[in-house]
């Protein structure tokens, strides 16, 4: 099964702040997603990736950034969080389904 | 606006009953379809994809789909209190790569 690592697992941030929420992959899939959950949205995209150098918007892309150095690493930057950014991250790897970590809960305050 | 709108938004089903689950597409080029089960807490795990028009059965689980309206089904029998979880609908365009688009979800609780 596709093992796929998030990191940190909770996070405090403040207002203003940069965060980097990180996310190890060691299947070697290309395709790599980053989602936010919040209670009756289900999941929505932010970025996702089709390999090493490429980033591409999802749905709600607005006040984040991505960054895909490797082919196992995919960063989703939040360089001014907001109390709106509160949420539960989760990061994915895709082949055919969907490989999901842990999760990230950030809490802006 | 969500493109992949499921119903009910909750669902409360007698244990040994039957859970029927609805998801409907709004994007006429979407052609895959999964069901994913996340239980409180946890990530969600893939349950069931399907693809072609007609119905799928895996153990207790079934999942319909029709691909001319874009509504896909899961039904759930016998259903127990191990099946209460989130269950996310996902449809996309592509078998393997692009956007993967889910729904808001199911809330599925079983009453033992």
């Amino acid at each position: 099964e596709a093992a796929v690592t998030q990191s940190p697992r909770n996070k405090v941030a403040v207002t203003g702040g940069k965060v980097t929420l990180s996310c190890n992959q060691t299947n070697n899939h290309n395709n790599m997603y980053w989602y936010r959950q919040d209670t009756g949205h289900g999941l929505r995209l932010i970025h996702y990736s089709y390999g090493a150098g490429s980033t591409e918007k999802g749905d709600i892309p607005d006040g984040y950034k991505a960054s895909r150095p490797s082919q196992e690493n995919f960063s989703l930057i939040l360089e001014l969080a907001t109390p709106s950014q509160t949420s539960v991250y989760f990061c994915a790897t895709r082949e055919n389904t969907l490989y999901f970590g842990a999760g990230t809960r950030l809490s802006v305050l | 606006q969500q493109k992949v709108q499921q119903s009910p938004e909750s669902l409360i089903v007698p244990e040994g009953g039957m859970a029927s689950l609805n998801c409907t597409s709004s994007d006429r080029n979407v052609d895959y379809f999964w069901w994913y089960r996340q239980h409180s807490g946890k990530s969600p795990k893939m349950l069931m994809s399907i693809f072609s028009n007609g119905e799928k059965e895996e153990g207790r689980f079934t999942v319909h789909l029709n691909k001319a309206s874009l509504h896909t089904s899961l039904h759930i029998r016998d259903s127990q209190p191990s099946d209460s979880a989130l269950y996310l609908c996902a449809a996309s365009r592509n078998y393997n790569q692009g956007k993967l688009i889910f729904g808001q979800g199911t809330k599925l609780s079983i009453k033992p």
